[in-house]
């Protein structure tokens, strides 16, 4: 069955610590992945995309992501947090072709210390 | 700038209401969802919209039915609210239907806080 899996609910770091969040998904082909964050009563904004092409991706607010195909994931990266980065983060996929359906992953609360 | 806008941050209903939530984009957008946020259980989808309508069931359409009789407008029904629909109900907007044309992005509103007593 298609899934998205964010292994980690909630994660804490410092300000200034760097910062990964784990993505793995399961699926018959590369999908279209994407990273988006819901920061406290907001919506989601998209942070980043894999389409194809170089596998590090850029997003905004100094976020990066790597596709890697040998093991299903899609991490989140970003090498110094702000405060302001507390928020929650979900991975989602969605499957080539025609669809434009996403699946969303459970999410990873991203807590930071000051 | 995107915008999509849900009527009603905050709602409180009462077992076997009628309830309607409404949603409206401003950027001509062909494609509309409604999403449920449950912690735990991330978002899913509950039914999506490619053009004035037309609706297609998502993974969760059980209890839940939707209009879309103009293109910015899309609204969610619950014929009778149950206590296991209290929930925070997303919508969103995307451009075109198909991600190979390198699009993809979904806008979101700021959400429905729902609660059925």
């Amino acid at each position: 069955a298609q899934s998205v899996t964010q292994p980690d609910i909630h994660i804490t770091v410092s300000e200034g610590a760097s910062l990964e969040l784990r993505c793995n998904y399961s699926y018959g082909a590369t999908p279209y992945l994407f990273w988006y964050v819901q920061s406290p009563g907001q919506g989601l904004q998209l942070l980043l995309k894999y389409f194809s092409g170089d596998t590090l991706v850029q997003g905004i607010k100094g976020f990066e992501a790597e596709f890697k195909r040998s093991q299903s994931s899609f991490n989140l990266r970003k090498p110094s947090v702000h405060w302001s980065d507390a928020a929650e983060y979900f991975c989602a996929v969605a499957p080539r072709g025609s669809s434009y359906k996403l699946i969303f992953g459970s999410g990873t609360r991203l807590l930071v210390r000051p | 700038d995107v915008k999509v806008t849900q009527s009603s941050r905050y709602l409180v209903k009462r077992t076997g209401e009628k309830v309607f939530l409404e949603c409206v984009q401003d950027m001509d957008h062909e494609n509309m969802f409604w999403y449920r946020q449950d912690p735990g259980l991330g978002l899913r989808l509950i039914y999506f919209s490619y053009d004035v309508k037309m609706k297609e069931k998502g993974d969760i359409p059980e209890g839940y039915s939707v209009s879309r009789e103009k293109k910015e407008r899309f609204s969610l029904i619950l014929e009778s609210a149950s206590t296991n629909q209290t929930s925070m109900y997303l919508c969103a907007s995307s451009l075109d239907r198909s991600y190979d044309a390198n699009t993809g992005e979904l806008f979101f509103g700021e959400g429905s806080r729902l609660t059925v007593l």
